[in-house]
């Protein structure tokens, strides 16, 4: 089955404590793109990457860290984890043409106190 | 930056009735996406309409796109309880990315 999948689904830490949200993508997608989704701001995106090694910042990359050294994971990583992170994280992917949809994993809500 | 923005941002209308949502971009785009996430859910594709596309059908699902006034429109026809939901649509710029762009949404509740 064609899916993105993201670990984990629910994250509670603390201020401060690196963390690795990680996605995987089981249909060999170029594309592959972190988003962030806040009441009232739709989402935003963090990083995309559009292959292995090539990654760029989206609208909102402060205080996150990707990287691509396999076509199918994008992990996002949280160095120093701040209340402002707390948010819903979502990842997609994406066939390299442009003209197909993006698939999206089931997102994980990520709570820094 | 956001580049759809939908209108309204919430609409409320009885079992089958037709919903009808908005979207405007500012840039040149290469495509328009409708997305359906339901609450606290991932993103799930509804359509895909080209920039040299004007119109398209999915089932009760109907869109059009007007390129000149940079805006799309989603119409839900005979809406259902279970269409409750918010609806995104994003666009992917022409000689960019590839990567969606969303606006803040719709928020659509179909009351039975």
């Amino acid at each position: 089955e064609a899916q993105v999948t993201q670990n984990p689904r629910y994250l509670i830490t603390v201020t401060g404590k690196k963390l690795t949200v990680t996605c995987s993508q089981n249909m060999n997608h170029e594309y592959m793109s972190w988003y962030r989704q806040d009441p009232g701001l739709g989402l935003r995106q963090i990083y995309y990457s559009m292959n292995v090694e090539v990654t760029d910042k989206g609208d909102v990359p402060e205080g996150y860290k990707v990287s691509r050294k396999e076509k199918r994971n994008f992990p996002l990583i949280l160095e120093s984890p701040s209340p402002n992170q707390t948010s819903l994280y979502f990842c997609a992917s994406r066939l390299r043409t442009g003209l197909t949809e993006a698939f999206f994993g089931q997102g994980t809500r990520l709570t820094v106190v | 930056s956001q580049q759809g923005e939908e209108d309204p941002q919430a609409l409320s209308i009885q079992e089958g009735e037709n919903a009808t949502m908005n979207c405007s971009y500012k840039t040149s785009i290469n495509n328009l996406q409708w997305y359906r996430q339901n609450s606290g859910r991932g993103l799930v594709h509804l359509i895909l309409i080209r920039s040299n596309e004007r119109e398209k059908h999915s089932g009760r699902l109907r869109v059009t796109l007007d390129t000149s006034k940079k805006s799309s429109s989603l119409l839900i026809t005979a809406s259902r309880a279970a269409d409750t939901a918010s609806y995104f649509c994003a666009t992917t710029s022409s000689g960019g990315s590839y990567i969606p762009t969303f606006g803040r949404g719709t928020s659509l509740i179909v009351h039975p």
